[in-house]
């Protein structure tokens, strides 16, 4: 079945606590990305990424790093979580950026 | 800045009622997408397009590009089409690489 596969789905922690997002998908797509949710903000996007190797940062990158060092997976690492990352995270691809896009189930980020 | 407005921010109607939603944007796109969010959080993407109608079952979406301006139609409403359904806009860069800019959504309710 084709999809994109979030780990873990809900995660609670405590500022500055190292954390990594999993993301992965099994349809062989070039284009992955990651976005927040928050309430009366919508979604934004956080980095997305053209290929392996190829990262480029979205609307609200600071306090994220992303790598993608395999076509399938593009983890989103927090090193140092504070509150204000509070959030509902998703993960995306698409075979281009100019084509559908498939959304994970969502990752609900909370920091203490 | 590219910015997406979307309209209403809420709708409630009647099963059987046609619906609108609309979307418009500020600056050139490549394309342009149509998501759905139930309660619960997942995201499924309805229609991408870069120009004229796409029609899906009930659902027809439409866009004109000169007037920076596209419609989500949902024909024969039913309770199972309440959601929040998103706009999102992928700014014009030559490459069609840039990040995808979002509305803040329609929050739909259909009673029967």
């Amino acid at each position: 079945e084709a999809q994109v596969t979030q780990n873990p789905r809900y995660l609670i922690t405590v500022t500055g606590k190292k954390l990594t997002v999993t993301c992965s998908q099994n349809m062989n797509h070039e284009y992955m990305s990651w976005y927040r949710q928050d309430p009366g903000l919508g979604l934004r996007q956080i980095y997305y990424s053209m290929n392996v190797e190829v990262t480029d940062k979205g609307d609200v990158p600071e306090g994220y790093k992303v790598s993608r060092k395999e076509k399938r997976n593009f983890p989103l690492i927090l090193e140092s979580p504070s509150p204000n990352q509070t959030s509902l995270y998703f993960c995306a691809s698409s075979l281009w950026p100019l084509r559908e896009q498939y959304f994970g189930p969502g990752t609900r980020l909370t920091v203490t | 800045k590219n910015e997406v407005e979307q309209s209403p921010q809420n709708l409630t109607a009647q099963e059987g009622e046609f619906i609108t939603i609309n979307c418009s944007y500020s600056v050139g796109i490549s394309a342009l997408h149509w998501l759905q969010q139930h309660p619960g959080g997942g995201i499924v993407s309805l229609f991408m397009l870069s120009s004229g109608k796409k029609k899906h079952g009930r659902l027809i979406a439409t866009i004109n590009i000169q007037e920076k301006h596209s419609s989500l139609h949902i024909t024969a409403s039913h309770p199972r089409d309440s959601a929040v359904y998103i706009c999102a806009v992928r700014p014009y860069s030559g490459g069609g690489a840039d990040g995808l800019t979002f509305g803040k959504g329609t929050h739909l309710i259909i009673q029967p």
